[in-house]
């Protein structure tokens, strides 16, 4: 089907290590986009990237790195992973006056 | 970054009722604002994507509405049932490719 596909669907990590979470699109979009979803506070913006070859911030990005390896594909990396960085993240793909299609998810958790 | 708001958190419907909530987001700098309904467990889905002051949109029992010049969008749902029971969640864009964001949600369930 056609998507937006994220691997993996959960991971657990200890404090320190890093991980890289997987993200693909086949719609042919320009922009992608990481969110990151915790109890109250809704989806936020980690990064984004407008097209191939472009990543910017968005709400809250620190201690998270971003490649947009080509049009299809973008990835989050945690370097070295902390506690607080235990959320559902989401990976998202499309313009922004046109529903965004979303991942599945990837539950994280940093022990 | 914009900030957007939704009334209430969170709601609880007689099955057969019809409802509705409140999305607030600044009116300077608006380009496009979003609604979906977010299962748990599940992605968000999308339901409307709104850009023009006066649109209204509707999709079922699902419709919306949306004023650009004061800033806010209202979600209706008509005759509640047990499948309307969900988050939803309101996104407003400021244009270009830099993203969402998105309101806390509002928590509706629906009771027999």
């Amino acid at each position: 089907n056609a998507g937006v596909t994220q691997t993996p669907k959960f991971q657990v990590l200890k404090t320190g290590q890093s991980m890289t979470l997987q993200c693909a699109q086949d719609m042919n979009h320009n922009s992608m986009y990481w969110y990151r979803q915790d109890p109250g506070m809704g989806l936020r913006l980690i990064y984004y990237s407008a097209s191939e070859g472009t990543t910017d911030k968005g709400e809250v990005p620190n201690g998270y790195n971003v490649s947009r390896l080509n049009k299809r594909e973008f990835s989050l990396r945690l370097e070295s992973a902390a506690p607080s960085q235990t959320s559902v993240y989401f990976c998202a793909s499309g313009p922004s006056n046109q529903p965004q299609h979303f991942g599945d998810g990837t539950r994280l958790s940093i022990l | 970054i914009l900030n957007v708001e939704q009334s209430p958190q969170s709601l609880h419907v007689q099955e057969g009722d019809s409802t509705n909530f409140t999305c607030s987001f600044p009116s300077s700098n608006f380009y496009a604002l979003h609604w979906y309904r977010w299962e748990t467990a599940k992605s968000p889905e999308a339901l409307f994507v709104m850009t023009l002051n006066g649109d209204e949109k509707k999709k079922g029992r699902i419709s919306a509405t949306l004023n650009t010049k004061e800033g806010y969008s209202y979600l209706y749902i008509k005759g509640s049932q047990p499948e309307d029971s969900a988050t939803y969640l309101c996104a407003s864009s400021g244009g270009g490719a830099d993203g969402l964001t998105f309101g806390k949600g509002t928590h509706l369930i629906i009771q027999p």
